[in-house]
C-alpha cells in the first residue's frame, strides 16, 4: 500500500513562491496524485490531479497561481504569488488496493 | 453547479449509531462515486468509504466493520452509518463528490467537497 508523505508545516511571505512536497513510498512512482486545500473553518476543496506523465487537471475555478508537477517519488505542488487566503492546510491523496490515502497534510503560514 | 450539503445529530452518546446525510443539489447521484470523509479536530483526513449507484460500495479497513453507506437517487441523498461509536469517532464529517479514470494506472480523487457536519461523541 502507497504511503504519501508531507512536511508537516511550511511557511513563505506574502508574494512569493512556496512548493509543497508530497513523496511517494518506494514501488508506488505510476500513481496519480490530487491535492486538496483546507483552510481554516471551511470544507475542503479539489485543486488538482497530477498524472504520472506530469501533466494536470485542475479544479474549477483554481487559478493560474497553482500548479503541480513531479521528479521521481516527490510530487510538489507549486503556490506563486501567495495571497493570505492561500493560508491552509494542503493534503495529497492517492488510491490504492480499494481505498483512498492520504498523506499526513502541510500546514502552510503565509508570513 | 453541484453543491454538497452534510447534515447529522451533532450529539451522538457512545455506543449508539451516527447517522449522517449527505444532500446534493445541482446535480445528480448517478455516475460518480460519493465518498464519506472525516477529520478529527487537530489530525489529518481519513476516508471512510464510497458509493456508486448503490452497487459498488468500498470502505477503508479501519470502517469496514462497523460503517454502512447507502443512497436514495430520488431524493439525492446520500448516507453513512457508524455504529459503536466512541470519542475517537468526535470529528467534522465530509461527503465528497469522486472523479474515476484511467492513466496508465486506475485513479479516484473527490473534486467536489461539502462543508462538512461536527459530531461529537460524548454522553
Amino acid at each position: 500500500q502507497v504511503v504519501l508523505t508531507q512536511s508537516p508545516s511550511a511557511s513563505a511571505s506574502l508574494g512569493a513562491s512556496v512548493k509543497l512536497t508530497c513523496t511517494l513510498s518506494s514501488g508506488h512512482l505510476n500513481f496519480a496524485i490530487a491535492w486538496h486545500q483546507k483552510q481554516s473553518q471551511k470544507g475542503p476543496r479539489f485543486l488538482m490531479r497530477v498524472n504520472r506523465d506530469g501533466s494536470s487537471h485542475k479544479g474549477d475555478g483554481i487559478p493560474d497561481r497553482f500548479s503541480g508537477s513531479l521528479s521521481g517519488s516527490d510530487h510538489y505542488l507549486v503556490i506563486s504569488s501567495l495571497q493570505s487566503e492561500d493560508e491552509a492546510d494542503y493534503f495529497c491523496q492517492a488510491w490504492d488496493e480499494g481505498f483512498v490515502i492520504f498523506g499526513g497534510g502541510t500546514k502552510l503560514t503565509v508570513l | 453547479q453541484v453543491q454538497v450539503q452534510e447534515s447529522g445529530p451533532g450529539l451522538v452518546r457512545p455506543s449508539e449509531t451516527l447517522s449522517l446525510t449527505c444532500s446534493v443539489s445541482g446535480g445528480f447521484l448517478g455516475g460518480h462515486y460519493w465518498s464519506w470523509i472525516r477529520q478529527p479536530a487537530g489530525s489529518g483526513l481519513e476516508w471512510i468509504g464510497r458509493i456508486y449507484n448503490s452497487g459498488n460500495i468500498h470502505f477503508s479497513p479501519s470502517f469496514k466493520s462497523r460503517a454502512t453507506v447507502s443512497m436514495d437517487t430520488s431524493k439525492n441523498h446520500v448516507f453513512l452509518t457508524l455504529t459503536s461509536v466512541t470519542a475517537a469517532d468526535t470529528a467534522v464529517y465530509y461527503c465528497a463528490r469522486g472523479q474515476e479514470g484511467v492513466f496508465g494506472y486506475y485513479y479516484y480523487h473527490m473534486d467536489i467537497w461539502g462543508t462538512g457536519t461536527t459530531v461529537t461523541v460524548s454522553s
